[in-house]
């Protein structure tokens, strides 16, 4: 069966700071992957997705970055954060047979920036 | 581009009473649907979806949820609510695109 790992489970940084946030798909092979970061009382905001290896598509313009350096591995990283940054980031794959696929979501990283 | 309606931030609802959750969306074509639930500091887990044919889908934990095209909605119900339901809902909707966009979410209380 598949599996999504997501880690660290929860993080504090100062603002300034770099960030890597990390996400490994198990048990399928050539998953899309997503980032999403959701803050309060605003629902699923879409950071990032990508369809394969080193294919990256941003969604909306900021300070984040990702990268898939593996076929089931999804990265995102910031150079510096923002006190904005905070919130709780949600990795999550569907399969890459359809657009029509369900997305399956990882625990997520609660994100502090202080 | 598609978009997602959920009207309703909050819900409170007594244990074993019935749920309906409102779902309205934005698109040109049929949709691809879904309804996601959360519990609090947790991952995203899928309830049920349509892509095509019988307008009421069933789903787990007792939830169902009907698509009317001329409404433009995908409301979600529950016939007795259970404590364990206390949740945050979504509603998504694809397009084909390999994205999803989500609704803003509704949070359900259950008081016993």
């Amino acid at each position: 069966s598949q599996t999504i790992h997501q880690w660290p489970a929860t993080l504090v940084q100062p603002v300034g700071s770099p960030l890597s946030l990390e996400c490994t798909v198990e048990g399928t092979s050539n998953p899309n992957l997503y980032w999403y970061r959701q803050a309060a009382g605003r629902g699923l905001q879409l950071l990032f997705y990508s369809v394969g290896i080193g294919q990256i598509s941003s969604e909306v313009p900021q300070n984040l970055s990702a990268s898939r350096p593996q076929d089931r591995q999804f990265i995102l990283s910031s150079k510096k954060l923002l006190l904005s940054d905070s919130g709780f980031y949600l990795c999550a794959w569907s399969g890459a047979s359809g657009a029509e696929d369900e997305q399956f979501f990882g625990p997520g990283t609660r994100l502090t920036v202080l | 581009a598609q978009s997602v309606t959920q009207p309703d931030i909050h819900i409170t609802v007594s244990e074993g009473a019935s749920l309906e959750l409102r779902c309205n969306y934005s698109y040109g074509a049929t949709p691809y649907l879904f309804w996601y639930v959360q519990s609090p500091g947790q991952g995203l887990q899928l309830l049920l979806k349509y892509f095509s044919g019988d307008t009421l889908v069933q789903g787990i934990k007792g939830f169902e949820a009907e698509f009317k095209r001329s409404q433009s909605s995908f409301n979600l119900r529950k016939p007795s609510v259970h404590w364990s339901d206390a949740a945050e809902y979504f509603c998504a909707v694809g397009a084909g695109d390999y994205k999803l966009s989500f609704g803003a979410g509704t949070t359900v209380t259950v008081r016993a």
